[in-house]
C-alpha cells in the first residue's frame, strides 16, 4: 500500500484557517487521496476525497499538488468542534468495489480559543 | 446520510468470557462492512472484512478462531471475541460503504471492550 507521512500535531486558533498536509510521494495512478477525522471516543467520519482535482465541500478543502505527491486540507474556519485526529489516506480503486481503508497515525489538531 | 450504529456502546466482561458486539447499518444496505480496532492512542488497525453470505477475510496476524465474525444479513454484522483477556481489551469500530460507492464509508460510534 501507498503510504502517507502527517505531522504528528498541529495547532489552531478558532476562527483562524488551518492547513493539514499531507505528503504521499509514491502514490500511484489509482490511488485516490481520502481525508477522514476521528473526534475523541468516536469513530472516524468522512471528510473529503479527490484525485487529481482541488475540491470543496461543505466541510473543508482539499488542495492536491500537480504532481499528486501531496495534498493540503484545508478548514477555512475552525472551531473547538474541529478538534480531532485527522487522517490522511490513499484508496486504491484498482483492488475493488468496497477498497479497504488503512489508517496511518494522522494529525491530532488542536483549537484553542 | 448514511448511519451505522453499534451495540453495546462499552462492555466490562471477565476473562475467559466471549462478548458479541453488533454493527448495523441503519438506512442503507451494506454487502461489505469492515471491523477496526484501535488501541488507547492509537490508529485505527483493519481485523477483516466482513461479507455478506459468505465467510470473512482477516487481515495477516488476526485470529479467525477468536474474533468470529458474521455478516447474516445486508445490514447486519457481529464480530465475537472468544474467550476474551485483558489484552482484547480496545476500542472495536465498524465501518460499511454504500453498495456501490465505496469513495465514502460511513463508521460507527464504536464499542469499547474492558475485560478484567
Amino acid at each position: 500500500d501507498a503510504k502517507t507521512t502527517q505531522p504528528n500535531s498541529m495547532e489552531s486558533n478558532e476562527e483562524e484557517p488551518v492547513h493539514l498536509p499531507c505528503n504521499h510521494s509514491t502514490i500511484s495512478g489509482t490511488d485516490y487521496i481520502h481525508w477522514y477525522r476521528q473526534l475523541p471516543s468516536q469513530g472516524p467520519e468522512y471528510v473529503i476525497h479527490g484525485l487529481t482535482s482541488n475540491v470543496n465541500n461543505r466541510m473543508a478543502s482539499l488542495a492536491i499538488a500537480e504532481d499528486r505527491k501531496s495534498s493540503t486540507l484545508i478548514l477555512h474556519r475552525a472551531t473547538l468542534r474541529d478538534a480531532a485526529v485527522y487522517y490522511c489516506i490513499l484508496r486504491d480503486v484498482g483492488t475493488g468495489t468496497a477498497s479497504k481503508l488503512t489508517f496511518g497515525t494522522g494529525t491530532r489538531l488542536q483549537v484553542t480559543l | 446520510g448514511a448511519v451505522v450504529s453499534q451495540h453495546p456502546s462499552w462492555v466490562i466482561c471477565k476473562s475467559g468470557t466471549s462478548v458479541k458486539i453488533e454493527c448495523r447499518s441503519l438506512d442503507f444496505q451494506a454487502t461489505t462492512m469492515f471491523w477496526y480496532r484501535q488501541f488507547p492512542k492509537q490508529s485505527l488497525m483493519l481485523m477483516a472484512t466482513s461479507n455478506e453470505g459468505s465467510k470473512a477475510t482477516y487481515e495477516q496476524g488476526v485470529e479467525k478462531d477468536k474474533f468470529l465474525i458474521n455478516h447474516a444479513s445486508l445490514t447486519l454484522s457481529t464480530l465475537t471475541v472468544t474467550s476474551a483477556h485483558p489484552e482484547d481489551s480496545s476500542f472495536y469500530i465498524c465501518s460499511a460503504p454504500l453498495a456501490g460507492r465505496p469513495d465514502t464509508q460511513y463508521f460507527g460510534p464504536g464499542t469499547r471492550l474492558t475485560v478484567l
